[in-house]
């Protein structure tokens, strides 16, 4: 089976741009998680779903952060207007419950912001 | 809140050898689920090893073990007949019943030939 997949693996954007993270989770896992990975702060929850339902957004940096889940299989994370110090390893997780269950993770997402 | 803490930033061993990457918890959970990730140069997050807290017995998965000690609130992971492939940083987790998954910040790992 093929595991969690994201796109792209590398972004490098200049400040102002809009930036679209995109996931696709485990078929039959029904929760999804988007962390951020940084040296200064380690991995941090952004957001997570179930069930397509955000659930938890309390770790969402501010409002130019917003995620989505239209369906089951699909998930993005847009960045608008991106800063430099957005730059980080974004990694999306899903999970078969919700929360109760072991976290698979994606290859991530390595955003660098001019 | 809960909090996980690895205190050793930096371990090395010999190839072939065995070692331990430490960890403890802090939390007033009674049930909780406990893992060890591993991120080699890659950065893929890849699960290592399980533990359920209600389950007395130690997690073992192949040449990856725990030492799980719930009164002391420790969760070792031990490795035995380290190989290359095994240099990475890993990365112990916590997540008590409906709350979320805490990373403590993680340990390198350096095998020497």
């Amino acid at each position: 089976d093929a595991g969690v997949i994201q796109s792209p693996r590398h972004e490098v954007t200049e400040m102002g741009q809009e930036v679209t993270l995109r996931c696709k989770p485990i078929s039959g896992h029904n929760s999804l998680f988007w962390y951020r990975q940084t040296m200064m702060r380690g991995l941090e929850l952004l957001i997570y779903f179930n069930n397509n339902v955000p659930i938890d957004d309390s770790g969402m940096p501010e409002d130019r952060f917003s995620a989505k889940m239209p369906n089951a299989s699909f998930s993005t994370l847009k960045i608008q207007p991106s800063e430099p110090r957005d730059s980080a390893v974004y990694f999306c997780a899903s999970s078969r419950g919700r929360q109760h269950y072991e976290q698979y993770f994606g290859p991530g997402t390595r955003l660098t912001v001019t | 809140a809960q909090t996980v803490t690895q205190s050793q930033p930096e371990m090395s061993v010999q190839e072939a050898e065995t070692v331990t990457l430490s960890c403890t918890y802090d939390t007033s959970e009674s049930d909780y689920y406990l893992f060890w990730y591993k991120q080699p140069p890659s950065r893929q997050m890849i699960l290592v090893i399980r533990q359920e807290a209600y389950k007395q017995q130690n997690a073992t998965e192949n040449r990856f073990s725990v030492n799980f000690q719930k009164a002391a609130k420790s969760f070792s992971l031990k490795i035995s007949d380290s190989q290359l492939g095994d240099a990475a940083m890993y990365f112990c987790a916590f997540l008590p019943y409906g709350e979320k998954l805490t990373f403590g910040t993680g340990t390198r790992l350096t095998i020497i030939p």
